[in-house]
């Protein structure tokens, strides 16, 4: 099973601040299949990312994705006062398998 | 747009089976667009991948869970269904249903999550 490794585990930054989220592979992961979520308390993760750099439908281009192999990496160019949530990137590997990062909480500073 | 919308019981017992249902709107289960899966989130805590089914009725599941699940679709209604035995308080936790994007096999669509205690 391939683990997924966010960091880091908090980010305390200011609205209009630029945010790098980091995902970390234990083994290499096919870039086709590397996604981002965002959650906000009380609701569903919604996809924001998915193919390590296609933004979902109607996410803003200040969201990024990038990376290949066992780095990847989410951007959030500059932080509007709803991007704070929590973040999870996911895999999916043969057999098959769908695996999480344990999330980055992304909060106001 | 496809909407998903759990439906099950919010407490059940130690040892006994957790039952969840997901209705499809928007879409249609039989048209093969997606999987359909479970994911569940114990409280404050991360995400994990429970299974999926196709229209076909072919499954698969989380090894780590695999002797406990079973995952099931009734295409005349627009529903897939999870059963989870022998459940305990490790299984406490929201239950998202989600549909899968086959070509990508990234989660496009969710329910908003049903609380599911297992408690005496």
């Amino acid at each position: 099973e391939i683990v997924l490794t966010q960091s880091p585990g908090t980010l305390s930054l200011s609205p209009g601040e630029r945010a790098t989220l980091s995902c970390r592979a234990s083994q290499s992961v096919s870039s086709s299949y590397l996604a981002w979520y965002q959650q906000k308390p009380g609701q569903a993760p919604r996809l924001l990312i998915y193919g390590a750099s296609s933004r979902a439908t109607g996410i803003p281009d200040r969201f990024s994705g990038s990376g290949s192999g066992t780095d990847f990496t989410l951007t959030i160019s500059r932080l509007e006062p709803e991007d704070f949530a929590v973040y999870y990137c996911q895999q999916y590997g043969s057999s098959p398998q769908y695996t999480f990062g344990q999330g980055t909480k992304l909060e106001i500073k | 747009q496809v909407q998903l919308q759990e439906s099950g019981p919010g407490l059940v017992k130690p040892s006994q089976t957790l039952s969840l249902t997901c209705t499809v709107s928007g879409g249609s289960i039989s048209s093969g667009d997606y999987y359909w899966s479970w994911i569940r989130q114990p409280p404050g805590k991360g995400l994990e991948w429970i299974g999926y089914i196709y229209y076909s009725g072919s499954t698969y599941y989380n090894p780590s869970l695999k002797s406990r699940v079973t995952i099931s679709v009734d295409t005349s209604k627009n529903q897939f269904s999870l059963k989870l035995s022998s459940v305990t308080a490790a299984d406490t936790a929201v239950y998202y249903c989600a549909g899968v994007n086959p070509y990508s096999n990234q989660f496009d669509y969710w329910g908003q999550g049903t609380l599911v205690t297992v408690s005496s």
